[in-house]
């Protein structure tokens, strides 16, 4: 069981919006910043969001982080086929002392 | 360019070690902390363990902790994982990623993974 919660599953129609949830606790995402991943089949993770709302060089703005209290949302506006994938929210564990992540969210993109 | 390349996964029984390598490149080593993390087929990412970049400090997920340790040679550029007592649920695709954050873990660079099969 993973210390951080995801929804299962989401889906929504290209060109639509779509929110995925992240939620933790004091000692994880109430203490540290969120990093936001995507993962296609047979990938490596691929980094779209870290320090809560930062997108790296070449993330579309279509891509969006957000961080209240003890929980995080990613955003994706202006869905397409190809943003079929799982998602993966992580952050630190201050009382572990070790990372964490969520359990994975599978967009699909009717 | 930043190269992340791990090897070392293979078929191994249970109880038996096994030492993960993950060779890197294109950066300067010795200036960024490291870290593993690991996938089982069909399931999410799991954090194995990290390592700063000075090498001071060394942090396990408590499901590995006594069992794998992570080092790194800055001769060679690289970041080892000795994974010792291997269970089945060690089973995992590994993967290396250098941590780019401070505030305090993200990673943007990973390598291709290696298989971990634990099996009798």
């Amino acid at each position: 069981q993973s210390v951080l919660t995801q929804p299962p599953s989401v889906s929504a129609a290209p060109g639509q919006k779509v929110t995925i949830s992240c939620s933790g606790s004091s000692s994880d995402i109430g203490s540290n910043s969120v990093s936001w991943y995507q993962q296609l089949p047979g990938t490596a993770p691929k980094l779209l969001i870290y320090e809560d709302d930062k997108r790296p060089s070449g993330i579309p703005g279509r891509f969006s982080g957000s961080k209240s209290g003890t929980s995080a949302t990613l955003g994706i506006t202006g869905l397409q086929t190809g943003d079929e994938a799982d998602y993966y929210c992580g952050t630190w564990d201050s009382s572990l002392s070790g990372g964490v992540f969520g359990g994975g969210t599978k967009l699909t993109v009717l | 360019q930043v190269q992340l390349v791990e090897s070392g996964g293979g078929v191994v029984q249970p109880g038996r070690s096994l030492r993960l390598s993950c060779a890197a490149s294109g950066f300067t080593f010795s200036n960024y902390g490291m870290h593993w993390v690991r996938q089982a087929p069909g399931k999410g990412l799991e954090w194995v363990s990290a390592i700063q970049s000075d090498g001071s400090k060394k942090y396990y997920a408590d499901s590995v902790k006594g069992r794998f340790s992570i080092s790194r040679d800055y001769s060679k550029n690289t970041l080892y994982l000795e994974m010792n007592s291997l269970r089945a649920e060690d089973t995992a695709v590994y993967y290396c990623a250098r941590d780019d954050c401070t505030s305090p873990s993200c990673f943007p660079y990973w390598g291709q993974g290696t298989l971990v099969t634990v099996s009798s």
